[in-house]
């Protein structure tokens, strides 16, 4: 059974401050990983979808970067503003192409 | 264009009866994912749909729950004898097939509340 990990559960950043996270993921048989943003009483919406290892995604103040070899990829913030306030869930593909979520790190920007 | 809709938005009902989630995907999305989010709790997959089949109904999480898929398109999940633990926000998802690259795309969910 795969096993998707996220560290931390929860975090607390300074509105400003840059930050980043981590999914965990078994790193035989790596399909793709997807990262998605979940804001409070609104549906997730996909930021990147990996494939590669070394791959590297950005879109405005965010980022992910992808190690399929040691099984992490890492989400970063730079500048976090009250609207990045959001959990962040990651996926990983299995060899069904269904996705296999991660529980979520939950991240609060104070202003 | 029309992103994927579900209703209803909202729904109450008491413990025993019987309750239908639509959920209409976005238009030529020939997949579709129910999930749901119980209180404190991260995303938990119940059922996919490729077309109208359903290959893995692994995550259903007794026989009360069914879910079928008419068209390809339009797919209900119907929950018998309601349980106070059935209350969760309920989520429809599709994406355009089973492809790696494939992101799914959310409905605003139903919120279930079993009294």
């Amino acid at each position: 059974i795969l096993n998707v990990e996220q560290s931390p559960q929860s975090l607390h950043v300074q509105e400003g401050d840059s930050t980043n996270f981590t999914c965990s993921f078994p790193s035989s048989n790596f399909y793709a990983l997807h990262w998605y943003r979940w804001e409070t009483a609104k549906s997730p919406e996909a930021l990147f979808v990996m494939t590669l290892n070394g791959d590297e995604k950005k879109k405005g103040r965010i980022s992910a970067t992808l190690n399929t070899k040691e099984g992490y990829s890492y989400l970063y913030i730079k500048g976090s503003q009250p609207e990045d306030s959001a959990t962040y869930l990651c996926a990983l593909m299995d060899s069904n192409y269904q996705l296999i979520w991660g529980a979520g790190t939950k991240l609060i920007i104070k202003p | 264009g029309a992103g994927v809709s579900q209703s209803p938005s909202n729904k109450v009902t008491e413990k025993g009866k019987d309750v239908e989630l639509r959920c209409d995907p976005i238009s030529g999305h020939t997949a579709l994912y129910w999930y749901r989010q119980s209180l404190g709790q991260g995303l938990e997959f119940l059922i996919y749909f490729q077309g109208n089949s359903a290959p893995d109904k692994s995550g259903l999480p007794s026989d009360r729950f069914s879910a079928e898929r008419t068209g390809g398109s339009v797919s209900t999940l119907t929950i018998q004898r309601t349980q106070q633990e059935d209350s969760a926000v309920y989520l429809c998802a599709s994406s355009t097939g089973q492809w790696v690259y494939n992101e799914q795309f959310f409905g605003p969910g139903t919120r279930l509340t079993v009294l």
